[in-house]
């Protein structure tokens, strides 16, 4: 399984973006990069996907590298709902299973 | 689309009785349930993967006699803490696979059970 690498915390300023990184620097070839994010006492939520390109839906953007060892998560303007613990989660191709690492805590100012 | 349920929502029993919590996919087919633990302040910990008709695979270090999972149908999977005891108590999160299947493999998490085991 591919390890993973995320800041512990970050800060962001209301209305401002928010670029999250994360390594996955020995993520093999046919592994997604699945984006969730978990508010405090709920269940994860799916942020975005990405296989190699870069990725756009209504919630954010993922930028993959093109060695595809790192990815940053975008989010173009920052509000108070979206302070969470945002984890980056590399899916080996075939087993199915989510491995999560310690993710990053956002935190966002009014 | 891709809801899934969880039940209860929270759940507060005494040492040695046994709990059931109920996950469900709403509106989709889940070949495959899993099954988290988290404990405060942490991360969230797989603790068994469950397939529709067939036995559960629990991660290593769960106890299969302790935390019973039956997937009896494609869209429910129930997790059983069995003589729970307070160590047991934590936040309990099931998520689930369409059953369409394929890249990415995206799950889609439920709300989460909060036990709390005095």
């Amino acid at each position: 399984d591919a390890k993973t690498t995320q800041p512990n915390s970050m800060e962001s300023n209301e209305e401002e973006p928010v670029h999250l990184p994360c390594n996955h620097s020995t993520i093999s070839g046919t592994d997604y990069i699945h984006w969730y994010r978990q508010l405090p006492s709920q269940g994860p939520e799916y942020v975005i996907h990405g296989l190699t390109s870069n990725v756009n839906n209504r919630m954010a953007s993922l930028a993959i590298a093109e060695d595809r060892k790192s990815s940053t998560l975008i989010l173009h303007r920052a509000t108070l709902r979206d302070a969470a613990v945002y984890y980056c989660i590399p899916l080996t191709s075939g087993t199915y299973k989510y491995i999560f690492g310690t993710g990053t805590r956002l935190k966002v100012l009014a | 689309g891709a809801v899934v349920s969880q039940h209860p929502s929270r759940v507060i029993c005494k040492s040695g009785t046994s709990v059931k919590i109920e996950c469900r996919s709403l509106d989709f087919q889940a070949t495959t349930m899993f099954w988290y633990r988290q404990f405060p302040k942490q991360s969230l910990m797989l603790m068994a993967t469950s397939n529709e008709g067939s036995k559960a695979t629990y991660e290593q270090g769960v106890e299969k006699d302790k935390f019973l999972i039956n997937h009896a149908s494609l869209t429910l999977s129930t997790l059983t803490v069995t003589s729970a005891h307070p160590e047991d108590s934590s936040f309990y999160i099931c998520s689930a696979r369409d059953r369409r299947g394929g890249p990415p493999d995206t799950q889609y998490f439920g709300p989460g059970t909060r036990l709390t085991v005095l």
